[in-house]
């Protein structure tokens, strides 16, 4: 069975603050796609990551950092210095051969002027 | 727009009438998707179309849920005499054989009053 855990159902943070966004997934597989989404309010999912599980070198972007740890099935997720525009719900999420998703419950993030 | 598209973005609808759901993929991909999203949940995964074939359904998938891709082109999702619980957002995605370039529409949201 394939299951993701996003046990932070919501967090609130000051801006300018450091957040992380914690994702643990359970698989078989040993070839398969880990992700990141944001929903802001307006319900569209954009795209903010794709990792291979060969691949576990930790990425930035920007403001952005993720942590993929194959030995404690994580990859969570950093938003450093946050900003009010990063206030939305996050999703992690799990892809085996191309196929369909499973998706965690999401992380909803608020971030205070 | 090179997009997933879906059409309508919102839908009210009274319990018991059919409604239909249109999705357009990018056009060069022959993978399409169907997810179905609670409020407060991330996507679940309903079905999916490998060209005009569909190829898998998941068990959340009722006998009052009905989707097509005639043509391995658009795809439509109808559901059959709508019930409160139906009420949620409907997410298309698509994709190339694989996880590339796995894209999600804006989804349609459903109400069923």
């Amino acid at each position: 069975a394939q299951k993701v855990t996003q046990a932070q159902t919501e967090i609130s943070v000051v801006e300018k603050e450091d957040v992380t966004l914690d994702c643990v997934y359970e698989t078989r597989d040993t070839t398969y796609y880990l992700f990141w989404y944001k929903q802001p309010p307006s319900g569209e999912l954009v795209f903010l990551i794709r990792r291979n599980s060969f691949d576990e070198q930790n990425e930035i972007s920007g403001r952005y950092s993720w942590n993929f740890q194959k030995s404690t099935s994580s990859f969570n997720f950093t938003i450093t210095a946050s900003q009010v525009v990063d206030s939305a719900v996050y999703f992690c999420a799990l892809n085996t051969y191309g196929q369909n998703f499973v998706f965690g419950p999401g992380t909803r993030l608020s971030v205070l002027p | 727009d090179t997009g997933v598209s879906q059409d309508p973005r919102h839908k009210i609808t009274k319990r018991g009438q059919n409604v239909t759901f249109r999705c357009d993929p990018i056009s060069e991909h022959n993978r399409l998707y169907w997810y179905r999203q609670t409020l407060g949940q991330g996507p679940e995964f309903l079905t999916y179309f490998q060209n005009e074939a569909q190829l898998e359904k998941s068990r959340l998938l009722s006998d009052r849920f009905s989707a097509e891709r005639p043509k391995g082109s658009f795809s439509t999702l109808e559901i059959q005499r709508t019930e409160q619980g139906d009420s949620a957002m409907y997410l298309c995605a698509s994709s190339l054989q694989g996880a590339e370039g796995y894209t999600f529409g804006s989804g349609t949201r459903l109400t069923v009053v």
